[in-house]
């Protein structure tokens, strides 16, 4: 089942921050973050694991609430690379492999 | 080598082609993925390689064919495409764990005509 982000577009100026929220309906064991910008292929940015362990990227931070279902991806003092478009990822389970992203936010960056 | 290549990058096919989207990754990961992307929606998944094995088949229609020859490629036949078809097709890599990010491949922009 796939999983739900707001919002669906967030428009900022360099320097301002933004959160981007991911649920689910169903038991979340970790939650994928990637960013894809326009004609180019998704980029794994965090992995969230029950626990609280996080994987990835050291500019970006995220929260996983286990009990909500939820993932929160943090973007602080904006860049222009940071545009583009936030899907966060579930897997089916505990198994690997069918990973559902959400529809996706559109992060847009201005000077 | 941190990358997963996909050819060709664009693909023009009628109705009654018979056509290959290649990927390769030496990354030494053991699951491979083909995921279908049209505009403005998020990947959807097609099929999952784990170990050279099919895995996981999200019910595609038989007109794609995947295929693993290797630890290292992944191809995906294509023969009587349909014009709702179009879109982009994107190979991802990972280690066969739920604790690992994919890498996908740039992808490959195809178009039935």
């Amino acid at each position: 089942q796939q999983p739900v982000q707001s919002p669906q577009a967030v428009i900022l100026r360099e320097g301002e921050d933004a959160v981007i929220n991911c649920s689910s309906s169903k038991a979340l064991y970790s939650v994928h973050w990637y960013r894809q910008k326009h004609g180019e292929a998704p980029v794994f940015l965090m992995i969230l694991l029950k626990g609280g362990e996080q994987k990835g990227h050291e500019k970006i931070s995220a929260s996983f609430n286990e009990k909500k279902q939820q993932s929160s991806l943090y973007l602080t003092a904006s860049q222009l690379s940071y545009s583009g478009t936030y899907f966060c990822g579930t897997p089916g389970g505990t198994s690997y492999g069918k990973l559902t992203f959400g529809q996706g936010t559109i992060l847009t960056v201005h000077p | 080598d941190t990358e997963v290549t996909q050819t060709p990058k664009h693909l023009v096919m009628g109705m009654t082609n018979k056509k290959s989207l290649k990927c390769e990754q030496h990354m030494g990961h053991r699951a491979m993925y083909w995921y279908k992307q049209k505009a403005k929606k998020p990947p959807e998944l097609m099929f999952v390689y784990s170990y050279e094995k099919l895995s996981i088949n999200e019910s595609v229609p038989s007109r794609f064919s995947p295929e693993c020859p290797n630890s290292s490629l992944l191809n995906l036949h294509l023969h009587a495409l349909q014009p709702e078809d179009s879109a982009l097709y994107l190979c991802a890599s990972s280690r066969p764990d739920t604790h690992y990010g994919y890498t996908f491949g740039s992808g490959t922009r195809l178009t039935v005509v």
